[in-house]
């Protein structure tokens, strides 16, 4: 099955510093990628469309200065958290879609990454 | 505006049969998905359903009904391992998905 790899898993990381989270294809190929943040007991809430060769599309009140998207490849995406701050310590989640099962097929997800900003 | 409906939390027996309803108002419909996430996990997907109908899975089973804006997931033979949260997806008619909160699933001895 198409399997999405994502790292880290976990990071703790001092207020003001920037976190690099990448999220990869493994065995298959995707123009779209999805970045969703989820705060404990609480649903998924999408961030940004990550889209290859492109510029990421951002959901309202995402500041994009601040969490700066790369697709740089059909198989992999990467979510910087630039300047993080403690009120960034959250639960981040890539997920993306085979490109060859059309738009309606179900997301595949990274395993997360725990971030905690100290 | 969007929106998706499923209880916050319910609890259930091991060996029970436990139905988690979602009820959704969406602009326009491209499949409803059903899915499974353990505390501090990322989803996995278990069940999609575009038509109108029940598709059955192993112990689990997503019914869907489009003119009443309804899905339920149904659970037989309850593990504990089954505990967890499961989370209703509408795809609309931009192929944009629109999650639910999660309904949290309490497994009893």
């Amino acid at each position: 099955g198409a399997v999405v790899s994502q790292h880290p898993s976990r990071v703790i990381c001092k207020s003001g510093t920037s976190v690099k989270i990448e999220c990869r294809s493994l065995d298959f190929q995707a123009t779209t990628m999805f970045w969703y943040r989820q705060f404990p007991k609480q649903s998924l809430m999408l961030m940004a469309t990550s889209n290859e060769g492109s510029k990421a599309t951002y959901e309202q009140g995402v500041e994009k200065d601040k969490f700066l998207i790369n697709h740089a490849s059909l198989t992999l995406s990467t979510l910087t958290v630039t300047s993080a701050h403690p009120e960034d310590s959250s639960f981040y989640i890539c997920s993306a879609r085979d490109m060859e099962t059309g738009d309606n097929s179900p997301l595949h997800f990274g395993n997360g990454t725990r971030l905690t900003v100290t | 505006g969007q929106n998706i409906d499923q209880p916050t939390e319910m609890t259930a027996t091991e060996g029970a049969i436990v139905q988690i309803n979602c009820t959704y108002q969406t602009s326009g419909f491209n499949g409803l998905f059903w899915y499974q996430q353990h505390a501090g996990e990322a989803p996995t997907f278990l069940s999609y359903n575009v038509l109108d109908g029940l598709e059955e899975k192993g112990r689990f089973s997503s019914f869907l009904s489009r003119s009443k804006g309804y899905s339920y997931l149904l659970l037989k033979e309850l593990q504990m391992k089954d505990s967890a949260s499961y989370l209703c997806a509408v795809m609309d008619s931009n192929y944009q998905l629109i999650w639910g909160a999660g309904t949290k699933l309490i497994i009893k001895p």
